[in-house]
């Protein structure tokens, strides 16, 4: 299994540029996330999904947007890049049957993060 | 409101000599806890978690976390400490019930260095 992965590692966007992180994973997992990491913040979650077209919003959900019409594929959009969304993006999945109920407690697998830097 | 308290930016122990990361936390109802590890330019990757039964919960790479629910707190312990264990580490807790749907909720991560 690959796991979470993401693409692309590395983007550089000039402000006003939009873009799409991608993130796919192969576990079968319902739950699945954006999180971005600011240095000496933590992770502070953008958006969430708990299946196939449901997304929610996270903390942080300002300047992005999010689908999920499959299962295996998480995209993040970026409208009208800011330099306020210069970060390190990372998206992670979980799986639970506890839908309706708070999600369980499995971890969450992560994928190796793309580094974002708009100018 | 949900959150985690990470008092320690950073955490400096010689190799062989035990280590002790620190994790406080606040919670609505019973918390499901996490230890998670960075190394640099990577992912997170799970070590260890807390969800019901005995305090003292063993995880990878011989890290171990005791769960103390008067003092909420989760702190990350290992009796030898490696100079490879020297990476960011993150605590994470999420409540048991509510509407967060298996959000997890970070604390800002304490940089290990193990020096040899």
């Amino acid at each position: 299994n690959a796991g979470v992965t993401q693409t692309p590692k590395f983007r550089i966007l000039k402000i006003g540029q939009s873009m799409t992180l991608q993130c796919a994973q192969d576990m079968n997992h319902n739950y699945m996330y954006w999180y971005r990491q600011d240095p000496g913040m933590g992770l502070k979650l953008i958006y969430y999904s708990v299946g196939a077209g449901i997304t929610d919003k996270g903390e942080v959900p300002n300047g992005y947007n999010v689908s999920r019409s499959t299962t295996e594929y998480f995209p993040l959009r970026l409208e009208l890049a800011a330099p306020s969304q210069t970060s390190v993006y990372f998206c992670a999945s979980s799986y639970s049957v506890f839908v309706t109920s708070g999600g369980g407690y499995n971890e969450q697998f992560f994928g190796p993060g793309t580094r974002l830097t708009v100018l | 409101a949900q959150s985690v308290a990470q008092p320690e930016d950073q955490v400096n122990v010689a190799e062989g000599n035990p280590l002790t990361v620190k994790c406080t936390y606040s919670v609505s109802g019973n918390p499901y806890l996490f230890w998670y590890v960075q190394y640099p330019n990577r992912g997170l990757q799970f070590l260890l978690k807390y969800i019901t039964g005995d305090n003292l919960v063993k995880g990878s790479y011989g890290f171990e976390a005791e769960f103390n629910k008067s003092q909420t707190s989760f702190h990350l312990k290992k009796p030898s400490a490696l100079v490879s264990d020297s990476a960011l580490y993150f605590c994470a807790v999420r409540p048991d019930r509510g509407s967060t749907l298996g959000r997890l909720y970070f604390g800002r991560g304490t940089q290990l260095t193990v020096w040899p």
